[in-house]
């Protein structure tokens, strides 16, 4: 069965500390992708990479910075968290092979405080 | 970024009710046209992926149009049941060098009542 996994269901970190959210992917796939969920702001892409060691940038990727160093695995870094990055977190993997259908993971609740 | 607008933003039905709603797409550079289901404390999860002109895709009682010279889809559920209640994310893919980028729209939130 298809599995995104992410490291944490909820964080709170404080202002100006570094946050690491991980996730992993078991099927294989060659695209990665980073989100954040606001209220009445739908889905807004943050990163993405398409290979290890390459990424692009999203709509939003001021504030984050992302490691793909591993095929399976794909890391979101907040160098220096604000309160405004209070927000649901969701990671994504897709295959070209598959109309680049992405599944997601069970999302990060991050607050900061 | 790709302007990708769904409307209505929000839905109140009563169950039996059959509903539907627009996602609306610039046409250049179509690839496919996905919809996804997210439901409250879940993950959003992919109901239909459309490539073609005219393509019809059918699941239960949900069913999608897909119309790309004119940018846009409409997402049917006919005789909506409380566990039809999500949002109903569209995400056009423009393929190519996009590696597979998603635009999600802001979605449509779907309230079935018993």
């Amino acid at each position: 069965d298809v599995k995104v996994t992410q490291s944490s269901r909820y964080l709170v970190k404080r202002t100006g500390e570094k946050v690491f959210l991980e996730c992993v992917q078991d099927m294989d796939h060659e695209n990665m992708f980073w989100y954040r969920q606001d209220p009445g702001l739908g889905l807004r892409l943050i990163y993405f990479s398409y290979d290890v060691k390459m990424k692009e940038k999203g709509d939003i990727p001021e504030g984050y910075s992302v490691s793909r160093e591993k095929k399976e695995r794909f890391s979101l870094i907040l160098e220096s968290a604000s309160t405004n990055q209070t927000s649901m977190y969701l990671c994504a993997s897709s295959s070209p092979e598959g109309w680049n259908e992405q599944f997601f993971g069970p999302g990060t609740r991050l607050t900061v405080l | 970024i790709l302007n990708v607008e769904q409307s209505p933003q929000s839905l109140h039905v009563q169950e039996g009710d059959s509903t539907n709603f627009t996602c609306s797409f610039p046409s250049s550079n179509f690839y496919a046209l996905h919809w996804y289901r997210w439901e409250t404390a879940k993950s959003p999860e992919a109901l239909f992926v459309m490539t073609l002109n005219g393509d019809e895709k059918k699941k239960g009682r949900i069913s999608a149009t897909l119309n790309t010279k004119e940018g846009y889809s409409y997402l049917y559920i006919k005789g909506s049941q409380p566990e039809d209640s999500a949002t109903y994310l569209c995400a056009p893919n423009a393929g190519g060098t996009s590696y597979g980028k998603l635009t999600f729209g802001q979605g449509t939130i779907l309230t079935v009542h018993p």
